[in-house]
């Protein structure tokens, strides 16, 4: 199958500072990603869709000033947390689609780690 | 709006035995469902495609079904190994692409 990498796999960061993640489709072009975040022992919760030179579309509830997407290749997106704070700390992983809508399969990174302390 | 459910939520099962695992979603008019495995900590690894108009799909010891009217799909490990042990989540596409996630159901399998 497709290929995501998912960078880093774990950070850990002081309170107030920003931390980026970087998700990349290594052998396709994604015209879509997604992120998701997940607690421990919890199923994923999708946070935003990343669309390749436009804006991200964020799920009811997500702070877009706090968790800001980039998408600006078909190959990268990223996903910044603002002024993180411990509440922030979770498991945010990533999932790339690409070709018509309804027909791809998802495919996910390695997923990343984030600790706010 | 589509939830999706599944069931059971933990198993535990001595190795060489067949599992089903259940997936339920309220919504029939789904794009394709997928399963996926997780092990702890890691993210998710795509195990079986099933796209609305197909009934079942197969990769070795697993067979993952679609009866899309119903609103079910199952995941069936034949003969099952203590390396089997993980998360399993089924997710279906409503068409654009997100993924909507099940609960997952914790499997381990003991030698």
């Amino acid at each position: 199958g497709a290929v995501v990498s998912q960078h880093p796999s774990r950070v850990i960061c002081k309170s107030g500072t920003s931390v980026k993640i970087e998700c990349r489709s290594l052998d396709f072009q994604a015209t879509t990603m997604f992120w998701y975040r997940q607690f421990p022992k919890q199923s994923l919760m999708l946070m935003a869709t990343s669309n390749e030179g436009s804006k991200a579309t964020y799920e009811q509830g997500v702070e877009k000033d706090k968790f800001l997407i980039n998408h600006a290749s078909l190959t990268l997106s990223t996903l910044t947390v603002t002024s993180a704070h411990p509440e922030d700390s979770s498991f945010y992983i990533c999932s790339a689609s690409g070709g018509g809508a309804g027909r791809t399969e998802a495919f996910f990174g390695q997923g990343t780690r984030l600790t706010v302390v | 709006k589509q939830e999706v459910t599944q069931i059971p939520a933990a198993l535990s099962v001595p190795e060489g035995e067949n599992l089903v695992l259940n997936c339920s979603f309220t919504d029939s008019a789904i794009y394709n469902l997928q399963w996926f495995r997780q092990d702890p900590g890691k993210g998710l690894t795509s195990l079986l495609l099933i796209q609305s108009s197909q009934r079942e799909q197969t990769s070795g010891r697993l067979n993952a079904s679609l009866d899309k009217s119903s609103g079910r799909s199952t995941l069936y490990i034949a003969a099952s190994q203590p390396g089997d042990s993980a998360t399993y989540l089924c997710a279906v596409n409503d068409g654009t692409d997100k993924l909507i996630f099940g609960t997952g159901t914790r499997l381990q399998v003991f030698p």
